[in-house]
């Protein structure tokens, strides 16, 4: 059981908006950044979003970032066939002393 | 270009031991925090363990305490995790990453499977 809490699946049509959500508490979302992880099928994950709102350069601005309290999302914006992978959100836990993950969304593009 | 290269990764029996090794390149090694992840077959991510960019600090997830330990070399701009008395639940694809903004840059991972 994953310290994060995250739907495990998600889904939607081309050119769709879709929110992913990641739960925590105070001693990690509700105190620390949340970065965001695409991992396509057979590959390392990369890096999506950073410090809850940040797109690394070459990440499409069709992915998006938001937090609020012990809470966050990940909004993608004009689905595309492409976007189909696992998507996870971490933090660092202050009680825990250690990065903490979602347990992973699906997102699978109809 | 940056580039981690994890090896070391094997088939060990319960209770043995391995070392894998993480070879960076194209930064100034030294300068990052450096992390352990790994992944079990078709489950999702679990960081396993921290260490700052000169070495002097660590931190390692519960399930791992006691039992891994990382370090590195910075002269060799290597990263190592030696794991010891490994249990089924460790097999996994072990991940090194690089802490720029959190974790920011993956390798490719080594199969670790830990089976009699």
């Amino acid at each position: 059981q994953s310290v994060l809490t995250q739907p495990p699946s998600a889904s939607g049509t081309p050119g769709q908006r879709v929110t992913i959500s990641c739960s925590g508490s105070s001693s990690n979302i509700g105190s620390k950044t949340v970065n965001w992880y695409q991992q396509l099928p057979g590959t390392a994950p990369t890096l999506l979003i950073y410090s809850n709102t940040q797109r690394p350069s070459g990440v499409p601005d069709r992915f998006s970032g938001s937090k609020s309290g012990t809470s966050a999302s990940l909004a993608i914006s004009g689905l595309q066939s492409e976007d189909e992978a696992d998507y996870y959100c971490a933090a660092w836990d202050d009680s825990l002393n250690g990065v903490v993950f979602g347990g992973g969304t699906k997102l699978t593009v109809l | 270009e940056v580039q981690l290269v994890e090896s070391g990764g094997g088939v060990v029996q319960p209770g043995g031991s391995l070392r894998l090794s993480c070879a960076g390149s194209g930064f100034t090694f030294a300068d990052y925090g450096m992390h352990w992840l790994r992944q079990a077959p078709g489950k999702g991510l679990e960081w396993v363990s921290l260490i700052s960019g000169d070495g002097g600090t660590t931190y390692y997830a519960h399930s791992v305490r006691g039992r891994f330990t990382i370090s590195r070399d910075n002269s060799k701009n290597s990263l190592y995790l030696q794991m010891h008395s490994l249990r089924t639940e460790d097999s996994a694809l072990y991940y090194c990453a690089i802490d720029i903004r959190g974790i920011e840059l993956w390798g490719q991972g080594t199969l670790v499977t830990v089976s009699s």
